[in-house]
């Protein structure tokens, strides 16, 4: 039972342009929700997250946003760029209660020049 | 970067051998963690550690132990390798489990690559 799901295995955007990575949640107890970037052969790294008491978070280039009704979150990259080709995993956990990340399967970005 | 160092990065080993991997960290971090990553399946979670001694499984346990015997140190044993269990694995440490993970999340090493022939 996949609890936190990326449905687009990839996406491909043209270098300038927005890129919107989607992510879907099942567990309503996730109250936490995390992006990792992943480049080849190295491990994934922390790029931002966002609590269920928020709507928004924004860092420079990359937004996420949340729709807890929804139970989606998606992540903008604005405006995307060559060295933005990576993977992107979602993860999502519940504060205070089981100390793991639950993570999706990723979705592998490339930028375009 | 955060002291997180995965031994060796890449192995070819037999099946049916035993294989031990190793995760060494300097940020005396409580919570270690173990995933492999396949295709189409993402970061699946092997075992993790909140404490020296006191381990638990995750989500694809099977054919997998843990230990760990000092704070720095995680170890992942492949108890007698498969073909199945060729993947990448990567370890990870959080200060305070959740709590870690919502300042800046699982710092994770770069990985080590087994091959089962």
């Amino acid at each position: 039972d996949q609890q936190v799901k990326q449905n687009s295995p990839s996406l491909s955007v043209q270098e300038g342009r927005i890129s919107i990575l989607n992510c879907d949640y099942t567990n309503s107890m996730f109250d936490y929700f995390l992006w990792y970037k992943k480049y080849p052969a190295e491990g994934p790294t922390f790029l931002i997250s966002i609590s269920s008491i928020k709507d928004k978070n924004e860092d420079g280039r990359f937004t996420v946003f949340l729709n807890k009704s929804a139970k989606h979150l998606s992540l903008h990259i604005v405006p995307s760029q060559p060295g933005d080709s990576a993977v992107y995993f979602c993860a999502a956990f519940t504060q205070g209660g089981s100390e793991k990340l639950v993570f999706g399967k990723g979705t592998k970005l490339t930028v375009n020049p | 970067d955060a002291g997180i160092t995965q031994s060796p990065r890449h192995k070819v080993t037999e099946t049916g051998t035993p294989v031990t991997l190793r995760c060494h960290q300097t940020e005396n971090h409580r919570y270690m963690y173990w995933y492999r990553q396949d295709p189409g399946h993402g970061l699946r979670l092997i075992h993790y550690s909140y404490g020296v001694k006191d381990t638990d499984k995750g989500e694809v346990s099977d054919g997998y132990s843990v230990s760990r015997s000092k704070t720095e140190d995680f170890l992942l044993t492949l108890e007698s390798a498969t073909s199945s269990q060729t993947s990448v694995y990567f370890c990870a440490i959080s200060e305070s489990g959740s709590g870690g993970a919502r300042s800046y999340g699982y710092t994770f090493g770069s990985g080590t690559r087994l091959t089962v022939v």
